[in-house]
């Protein structure tokens, strides 16, 4: 398995808190990724890092901000959490723009 | 935009029986395609990639693919299905134009009985 770490695996937090998620790669690679799982939905990309200090939105971005200040770490930030972010957070990472995806176990969020 | 569709939500068969599910996609540029699978309470692997050449692509544990360009479509097939292959299936598009961005489609649960 690929050296992809999310912390925490489960948090439960209260509506209006703001969450930070960590992905922690060993890879070095450069492209990172959050997307969250939900029921029906798939996985939807939230936003992704094509580089330290480059980020761009993807299709569910709103009330989610990211940061990557070094290769290795990527976080995602729900400034205010609501309820409707409860979901399953998955980070992964690929090498190359021909590459697959490796992905993180996820981290479970539930905002009540 | 791209978008992937899977056509079947849940799919139940027995053991030896052959597996087929639907992926459609809407682009009509060059892609790459995948298949992702999760077994339960794991993270997504990939089955499968198709980015040019042979449009029958194979893949680990016995999963094929093939890309049918003027159908848009990336079906996955498996002859004959164990338990073991009891997970959720995601079909995802990669176009090319799009850059680094993989779109999944909403998955397929799989159960297969023994």
């Amino acid at each position: 398995d690929a050296g992809i770490t999310q912390s925490p695996r489960h948090k439960v937090t209260e509506t209006g808190t703001p969450v930070t998620l960590r992905c922690h790669q060993t890879e070095n690679h450069r492209y990172m990724y959050w997307y969250r799982q939900d029921p029906g939905h798939g996985l939807r990309l939230i936003h992704y890092s094509y580089g330290v200090k480059d980020t761009d939105k993807g299709e569910v971005s709103d009330g989610y901000s990211v940061s990557r200040s070094k290769t290795e770490d990527f976080l995602l930030t729900l400034e205010s959490a609501t309820s409707s972010q409860t979901s399953v957070y998955f980070c992964a990472i690929k090498a190359a723009t021909n590459e697959k995806l490796f992905f993180g176990s996820g981290t479970q969020l539930s905002v009540l | 935009a791209q978008s992937v569709s899977q056509h079947n939500h849940h799919v139940i068969l027995s053991e030896a029986a052959s597996l087929e599910l639907g992926c459609n996609y809407s682009y009509g540029g060059t892609v790459n395609l995948f298949w992702y699978v999760q077994y339960p309470g794991q993270h997504l692997q990939l089955l499968l990639k198709y980015f040019s050449g042979d449009p029958l692509v194979k893949g680990i544990k016995g999963f094929e693919a093939e890309f049918i360009k003027s159908k848009f479509s990336f079906n996955l097939r498996k002859p004959s299905v164990q338990w073991s292959d009891t997970a959720e299936y995601f079909c995802a598009v990669n176009a090319r134009a799009a850059g680094n961005k993989l779109t999944f489609g909403g998955g397929t649960r799989v159960l297969v009985k023994p």
